[in-house]
């Protein structure tokens, strides 16, 4: 019964396209994440949402544009996909803004934009 | 700013022996947490262990135990008895964000390889 799920898990696309990654948690937590990991490992936040609201908005394009219908989803949408946006994208999720005790992550969206 | 050191990109182990996987921080928040993570090949990210700043006692989670300095700014990761299966990516991690909205800061990662 996997706590937080993202979907796909992989993504092959080309330069321009629109492409969507989802995600969803079953644990109840009130705050979900997108994280990005770059090609030497580094892990950096992107979004954040408490309760579908956004609560942090790092210095991301705003090609990219996160949306949450319900407190258990929070969905990745990017536009006109580029080279540099091939990465792994994790969602996670925490019982409260900062995660307190831990964050569970997904498994990742390896994306690949060729 | 907050921020995360790990300066050793890659340590080896010889199975069933200890290792120290070493995290700085810097932070001017009272309050804050740091967290391990590990990072198998198949990209999962796993929780190992959490110590906050007013945690008097080192966090232990079974062969992981977290040797919190303060004063050094230093929350080291030790594996005792180290398994093939501990080869893998760590990652040291801060929750930051002072009384604003908090978040998670990552270090660059340590390489752990475990060998026969």
């Amino acid at each position: 019964d996997t706590a937080v799920s993202q979907t796909p898990k992989y993504l092959v696309t080309q330069m321009g396209n629109d492409k969507s990654i989802k995600c969803e948690q079953n644990l109840g937590h009130d705050t979900m994440y997108w994280y990005k990991q770059d090609s030497k490992k580094f892990l950096k936040i992107m979004f954040s949402y408490n309760n579908k609201e956004l609560i942090i908005n790092e210095t991301v394009p705003n090609r990219f544009s996160p949306k949450s219908p319900d407190k258990a989803h929070l969905n990745l949408h990017i536009n006109s996909l580029e080279l540099g946006d091939s990465a792994v994208y994790f969602c996670a999720s925490s019982q409260e803004p900062g995660g307190g005790y831990g964050y569970t992550f997904g498994s990742g969206t390896r994306l690949t934009v060729v | 700013a907050q921020k995360i050191t790990q300066t050793q990109p890659g340590m080896f182990v010889q199975e069933k022996e200890a290792v120290t996987l070493d995290c700085t921080y810097d932070t001017s928040d009272p309050s804050y947490g740091l967290f391990w993570y590990k990072q198998p090949s198949s990209g999962e990210m796993i929780f190992l262990i959490y110590q906050g700043s007013y945690d008097q006692q080192n966090a232990t989670e079974g062969r992981y135990s977290l040797n919190f300095q303060k004063a050094r700014k230093s929350a080291n990761l030790v594996i005792s008895a180290s398994q093939l299966g501990d080869s893998a990516m760590y990652f040291c991690a801060m929750r930051a964000g002072g009384t604003g909205f908090q978040k998670l800061v990552f270090g660059t990662g340590t390489r752990l390889l475990v060998s026969p």
